[in-house]
């Protein structure tokens, strides 16, 4: 099977810059996703392929990837933020796709 | 209005069956694959599984493979997923998940293999 770890919970004072990680063994070959899910909503979408940010998505949001690492950073950050955050991505033969285990984003 | 709305949950008894449907609206359905993702309560997600554009390619997580499949009438715009054999572990929601990039190039089945579309989830609930 294949892995992707993140930190359990990550928090900031609102304003500040929040950064989340995830870490795989595949992400130098494969993409990174994430998405954030609010407290009883459906996940959503704000970084596909490392760095992309999809339409809607504010620009306090970015994403990077290096080596076996990938990052979410949200630059500014905002109460309305705070939810669980999830990486997503593939392993190098594409036999398994995987979330990470979520990280807690905590603005206060 | 895009989106994507499931249905079809509820509480069943361990060993039986149900049918999730997924109806999708304002877009073209038939164009994209589309996935089932699960999440047990308080727990992270969980990919299900995926089915190509005109529905002719289906992969399982190992986890539900031979006792789940998904299927979907295009027609219909409708996604759906059979649960056979319902396991206690098989307690979650279930959302079902457009994929943005699926095409056939004459061999073969291309996906992005990621989710730009959700819709709100459906509860599962697996207890005698």
């Amino acid at each position: 099977s294949y892995e992707l770890t993140q930190p359990p919970s990550v928090s900031v004072s609102p304003g500040q810059t929040a950064r989340i990680t995830c870490s795989g063994d595949a992400l130098p070959k494969k993409y990174a996703y994430w998405y954030q899910q609010k407290s009883g909503q459906a996940p959503v979408l704000v970084i596909y392929d490392d760095s992309k940010r999809p339409s809607g998505i504010p620009e306090r949001f970015s994403g990077s990837s290096s080596g076996t690492k990938a990052t979410l950073t949200i630059s500014g950050a905002q109460v309305d933020d705070e939810g669980d955050y999830y990486c997503y991505s593939t392993d190098s033969t594409n036999n398994y796709v995987v979330f990470g285990g979520g990280t807690k984003l905590t603005v206060l | 209005q895009v989106q994507l709305v499931e249905s079809g949950g509820g509480v069943v008894q361990p060993g039986r069956s149900l049918r999730l449907s997924c109806a999708a609206s304002g877009f073209t359905f038939s164009s994209h694959g589309m996935h089932w993702v699960r999440q047990a309560p308080g727990k992270g997600l969980e990919w299900v599984a995926i089915i190509s554009f005109d529905g002719r390619q289906k992969y399982h997580a190992d986890s539900v493979k031979g006792r789940f499949t998904i299927s979907r009438d295009n027609s219909k715009n409708t996604l759906y997923l059979q649960m056979n054999s319902l396991r206690a572990e098989d307690t979650a929601v279930y959302y079902c998940a457009r994929d943005p990039e699926n095409y056939f190039d004459g061999s073969d089945y291309y996906y992005g293999w990621y989710f730009d579309l959700w819709g709100r989830g459906t509860l599962v609930t697996v207890s005698s």
